[in-house]
């Protein structure tokens, strides 16, 4: 039971454009999100979050938007840099008392120079 | 701020040794550290949460007598996999929350773990 999906698993940018990652959730409890990016043989690498009582996130070139009613999520990256190659995972948790995380599937996403 | 240190980087033993991996929190103090497990090309599954001075709660499936979890410190967790075999051999990350809610986990570079 995969109650987080990233349904691409690859993705290819030109640099300088604008990546775009999804996620879709099943599970109504969740109320935190986070991207994490990770390089092989790397741990996560926590880029952003948001929680449920937001729709719009920003940090640097890295934006999350957040769609509760459609339990979609993304994550949106202007300018795409070649350093941002990696695989990007979103992951979801309850708010309250549960710190669990649950991982999406990645997408790896490759900028093209 | 928020590093979080991960020891042995890369194991190989034989099948039936017993390896400990540490996780450390090296900037802040985490009652909570989080085990998980990633297989080649799949997510990261969480196995267990490290309470500082209490039992480890195990996820659904997950051995509690194969993966030992020691969380005696404020800034140090432990995961000793027991009497390893080859379907052992998998990347272990841990992970570590600084303060309350709304807070992200910050994640150790993992332990690639090979039993031959």
């Amino acid at each position: 039971d995969q109650q987080v999906k990233q349904n691409s698993p690859s993705l290819s940018v030109q640099e300088g454009r604008i990546s775009i990652l999804n996620c879709d959730y099943t599970n109504s409890m969740f109320d935190y999100f986070l991207w994490y990016k990770k390089y092989p043989a790397e741990g996560p690498t926590f880029l952003i979050s948001i929680s449920s009582i937001k729709d719009k996130n920003e940090d640097g070139r890295f934006t999350v938007f957040l769609n509760k009613s459609a339990k979609h999520l993304s994550l949106h990256i202007v300018p795409s840099q070649p350093g941002d190659s990696a695989v990007y995972f979103c992951a979801a948790s309850p708010l309250r008392g549960n710190e669990k995380l649950t991982f999406g599937t990645g997408t790896r996403l490759t900028i093209i120079p | 701020g928020a590093v979080v240190s991960q020891h042995p980087s890369w194991v190989i033993c034989k099948s039936g040794t017993s390896v400990k991996i540490e996780c450390r929190s090296l900037d802040f103090q985490a009652t909570t550290m989080f085990w998980y497990r990633q297989f080649p090309k799949q997510s990261l599954m969480l196995m267990a949460t490290s309470n500082e001075g209490s039992k480890a709660t195990y996820e659904q499936g997950v051995e509690k007598d194969k993966f030992l979890i020691n969380h005696a410190s404020l800034t140090l967790s432990t995961l000793t996999v027991t009497s390893a075999h080859p379907e052992d051999s998998s990347f272990y990350i841990c992970s570590a929350r600084v303060g309350q809610n709304n807070q992200p986990q910050h994640f150790g570079d993992g332990t690639r773990l090979s039993i031959l």
